[in-house]
């Protein structure tokens, strides 16, 4: 059972747009919840977190909205750059959860398109 | 470049091989964990270690060995796999093993099991 959703396999937006990248979650445990990007051959690289005593938390172009009553989270890039094109994905842990800290659920992941 | 560093990048091996991979950070990271991904899926966690103590087994096959000789190397010893087991293992370190702590991820060995 996917307790990190991400629907969308796919977004395409024109360069210097707003992209939005959507996640859902069912786990109401979870306390953190981080969004990673991921280049063809390359690791996942860590973009931006957000604990959930926030709503909001902004990095320069990245910003992560929490919306902990409806379990769902997103990421908006502004402007949307060429270079962003990568897959994202949403990630989740919880303190406690399973017996464990730090453990990282991650959803299928969002391929970005941007188009110049 | 990334801070955590994988060998080999690519290794082929038959079932009855043994191999290792091989994880260095330089980072301080008293947290580093083994995850793997098969096409088209997220990374999936295997192990976790903590203060060079392992934390987290996820219910892996025996044929995955964990080992962390000190807090900057991880290696994960393998024996006797199955082409199911091709996949691309990666390796990540964070500064604790507190939730939140964000992960840093190698680039990954690509594992083919003949």
């Amino acid at each position: 059972d996917q307790q990190v959703k991400q629907n969308s396999p796919s977004l395409s937006v024109q360069e210097g747009r707003i992209s939005i990248l959507n996640c859902d979650y069912t786990n109401s445990m979870f306390d953190y919840f981080l969004w990673y990007k991921k280049y063809p051959a390359e690791g996942p690289t860590f973009l931006i977190s957000i604990s959930s005593i926030k709503d909001k938390n902004e990095d320069g172009r990245f910003t992560v909205f929490l919306n902990k009553s409806a379990k769902h989270l997103s990421l908006h890039i502004v402007p949307s750059q060429p270079g962003d094109s990568a897959v994202y994905f949403c990630a989740a842990s919880g303190m406690g959860y399973g017996g464990s800290q730090g453990n990282l659920i991650f959803g299928k992941g969002t391929k970005l398109s941007v188009k110049p | 470049d990334t801070e955590v560093t994988q060998t080999p990048k690519h290794l082929v091996m038959g079932m009855t091989n043994k191999k290792s991979l091989k994880c260095e950070q330089h980072m301080g990271h008293r947290a580093m964990y083994w995850y793997k991904q098969k096409a088209k899926k997220p990374p999936e966690l295997m192990f976790v270690y903590s203060y060079e103590k392992l934390s987290i087994n996820e219910s892996v096959p025996s044929r995955f060995s964990p080992e962390c000789p000190n807090s900057s190397l991880l290696n994960l010893h393998l024996h006797a796999l199955q082409p199911e087991d091709s996949a691309l293992y990666l390796c990540a370190s964070s500064r604790t093993y507190r939730a939140g702590s964000p992960l840093h991820f190698g680039n990954g060995t690509r594992l083919t099991v003949t």
